[in-house]
């Protein structure tokens, strides 16, 4: 089993739409979490952390639920300008060792 | 100007070469790491590094090496036991803490020919 799972992808949707990717985790001593966008061919850049208690920015919210493991990521009112790979992350143990899920594909359409 | 550098951004070898990717930085980040990323595919950790002279095996370290004498620097050398070293390498840099994000350089595409 891998250690963070994402949704395959890719999502499909029209502009103005919901949209929802879930997340989870095998390692239940992973500390911290976040999401991060890639848009084609460049590095990762950082969406939002994810808080215990949820947290909001903007259209994007983010859920955290650690006992069942499991990550999510809102997005409202979607923009074509949200086009792209969305990648959980998680943060396990002492070392700081960082790891990403495969990513789920956003396309959003007109 | 502050960041990552990764260099160079692209690189062609022969096969059975190896080669040495780079990666600086002047965040004065504790924690670095090494990434690499096939087409249509997610990240995989190749290595990381807490501090200085210490670095971890990530879940495909075979046919790497990488070495942390400064923490300014954590080069990724390829080598030919690597079989199949086309792919772009992404270097991430984080600082000591636990709920602290990464940030990336923009990456080296390697192309083996």
């Amino acid at each position: 089993r891998k250690e963070v799972e994402q949704d395959p992808g890719p999502f499909n949707v029209p502009e103005g739409a919901t949209v929802a990717f879930n997340c989870t985790y095998s390692n239940s001593a992973s500390q911290s979490f976040f999401w991060y966008r890639q848009d084609c061919r460049k590095e990762p850049k950082l969406l939002m952390s994810v808080y215990s208690s949820g947290n909001e920015d903007g259209r994007f919210t983010a859920q955290l639920n650690r006992a069942s493991q499991y990550i999510s990521l809102l997005i409202r009112d979607s923009k074509l300008s949200d086009s792209a790979t969305y990648l959980c992350v998680v943060k396990n143990g002492g070392y700081n060792k960082l790891i990403f899920g495969a990513g789920t594909r956003l396309a959003v359409h007109p | 100007d502050g960041g990552i550098t990764q260099s160079p951004k692209y690189l062609f070898r022969k096969e059975g070469q190896n080669v040495t990717l780079s990666c600086e930085q002047n965040l004065n980040h504790d924690a670095m790491y090494w990434y690499r990323q096939d087409p249509g595919q997610g990240l995989r950790l190749i290595y990381y590094s807490q501090i200085v002279n210490d670095f971890q095996n990530g879940d495909i370290a075979v046919g790497y090496s990488v070495s942390r004498e400064k923490k300014e620097s954590f080069p990724l050398t390829v080598t030919s036991a690597q079989k199949n070293p086309t792919a772009f390498y992404l270097c991430a840099t984080a600082p000591g803490q636990m709920n602290t994000e990464a940030f990336f350089g923009q990456g080296t595409r390697l192309t083996v020919v």
